[in-house]
């Protein structure tokens, strides 16, 4: 068990630009989630998997974000046109559904953006 | 909604004493679970202690335990023997049984813990 590991841990990038996150979850969890954590807050809900499937998203998530989750493995977040209120941390989180666990989520190190 | 509020954004301590952090709640759901989690200077969130909600029994781990009452929708940490170590955010986070199934967090408590 290698924990959730997420790529690139930091990314520089100009306004305008896309940027793409990886998030490999703990091997046996079919639950993904993505939350967002700015400096001074606790993280936000962005959007979660079961297994492929998107289940919800948040109202945080505008259209310049998607995410995917192809093969029910990894997942990745893009963003498109980054702006500057998109600098942030970007953290991936794994679980079961339901089981022994009970809801237990846990974290990756996250992705720090930083859109200048 | 639901909601966590954590109305304490710093504390201290003093090494080797104890130190409560305080949680409360709001959801209808009757089932749910809460969480501390640490997040310490390096960033990753890590787990401290989780609790059921349909257990009365305050969850314990080593130095670390909980004070849950349901009833008044609180659940503070209270952290023993204070390590350099415990120094970190610490956020208090609530996940309803339900078919969303997500995280909510509060605000967090920065702990610095003095030698």
């Amino acid at each position: 068990d290698t924990g959730v590991s997420q790529d690139p841990r930091h990314k520089i990038t100009k306004r305008g630009q896309n940027v793409t996150f990886r998030c490999d979850p703990i091997s046996e969890h079919n639950r993904l989630y993505w939350y967002r954590q700015t400096l001074g807050q606790g993280p936000e809900f962005l959007t979660y998997f079961q297994n492929e499937a998107q289940l919800e998203k948040s109202r945080l998530l505008s259209d310049r974000f998607s995410a995917e989750r192809p093969k029910g493995s990894f997942s990745t977040l893009e963003i498109q046109r980054t702006e500057q209120g998109d600098s942030a941390m970007y953290l991936c989180a794994s679980s079961l559904a339901r089981g022994s666990s009970g809801n237990t989520i846990y974290f990756g190190e996250g992705s720090w953006l930083t859109v200048v | 909604a639901q909601t966590v509020t954590q109305s304490q954004p710093e504390m201290s301590v003093q090494e080797a004493e104890t130190v409560t952090l305080s949680c409360t709640y709001d959801t209808s759901e009757s089932d749910y679970y809460l969480f501390w989690y640490k997040q310490p200077p390096s960033r990753q969130m890590i787990l401290v202690i989780r609790q059921e909600a349909y257990k009365q029994q305050n969850a314990t781990e080593n130095r670390f335990s909980v004070n849950f009452q349901k009833a008044a929708k609180s659940f503070s940490l209270k952290i023993s023997d204070s390590q350099l170590g415990d120094a970190a955010m610490y956020f208090c986070a609530f996940i309803g049984v339900s078919n969303t199934d997500k995280l909510i967090f509060g605000t967090g408590t920065r702990l610095q813990v003095f030698p």
